[in-house]
């Protein structure tokens, strides 16, 4: 199977800007998660997604927002960037979600580097 | 709040030395835990999981609820072990993962 692809790669946008992030799952997975990687703070929780419902979010600004599409693609927003918004976004699935314990197994996409100038 | 605590950014060993990735968490009930582990220009990728009680690539893990503490262990260090190592809390039923702020392991020759 495909892994987790991640589009696009590397962006540059300016402060103000709003810039969407897309992230396509390993085929027949569900679940969605999203995180912000920096090297201070790590991996940040910033949403996750089944069927095309947000379960849970992070302590996020509301500038950050997400979906999932019906065959689980999922995007995330980020309006009005600042900064300190400049970190690589990680987009992870996960086979069902269910909350079978070896269905939470996350499976990592190689990330969309946003800089913000 | 619950947290991952990993109270070393960087762990330098020598080959064949024991390794001991620290890991706390602050978390009431019962935890799923995870070693979460990334090698340089690879991706993100599961390592273990508590509940699997599994050795990989020489890795162990236990969960101590006395101390909330989930220190991922191997005896003899590899070179190939060189690598950043993020430990990860997932509350059952929230489908949120807490991950740490990561230990990079260099494993000297």
């Amino acid at each position: 199977k495909a892994g987790v692809t991640q589009t696009p790669r590397y962006l540059i946008k300016t402060r103000g800007q709003q810039v969407t992030l897309s992230c396509s799952p390993i085929s027949g997975h569900r679940s969605v998660s999203w995180y912000q990687q920096t090297p201070g703070q790590g991996l940040q929780f910033l949403f996750e997604y089944f069927s095309e419902t947000q379960r849970n979010k992070g302590n996020f600004p509301g500038r950050f927002s997400g979906r999932q599409f019906s065959n689980s693609r999922s995007e995330m927003n980020v309006s009005t960037l600042e900064l300190g918004d400049s970190a690589l976004y990680l987009c992870a699935s996960s086979p069902s979600g269910t909350g079978n314990r070896f269905g939470d197994e996350q499976f990592f996409g190689p990330g969309t580097r946003l800089t913000v100038l | 709040a619950q947290r991952v605590t990993q109270p070393e950014k960087l762990l330098s060993v020598f080959k064949g030395a024991p390794v001991e990735l620290k890991c706390n968490y602050s978390y009431s009930g019962s935890p799923e835990l995870f070693w979460y582990v990334q090698y340089s220009r690879q991706r993100l990728q599961l390592l273990l999981r508590h509940i699997s009680r599994e050795s990989i690539k020489g890795f162990t893990a236990d969960l101590n609820k006395g101390e909330t503490s989930f220190h991922l262990k191997k005896p003899f260090a590899q070179e190939e072990d060189s690598a950043m190592y993020y430990c990860a809390l997932m509350i059952p039923g929230t489908y949120k993962y807490i991950f740490g702020t990561g230990t990079r392991l260099k494993v000297l020759a």
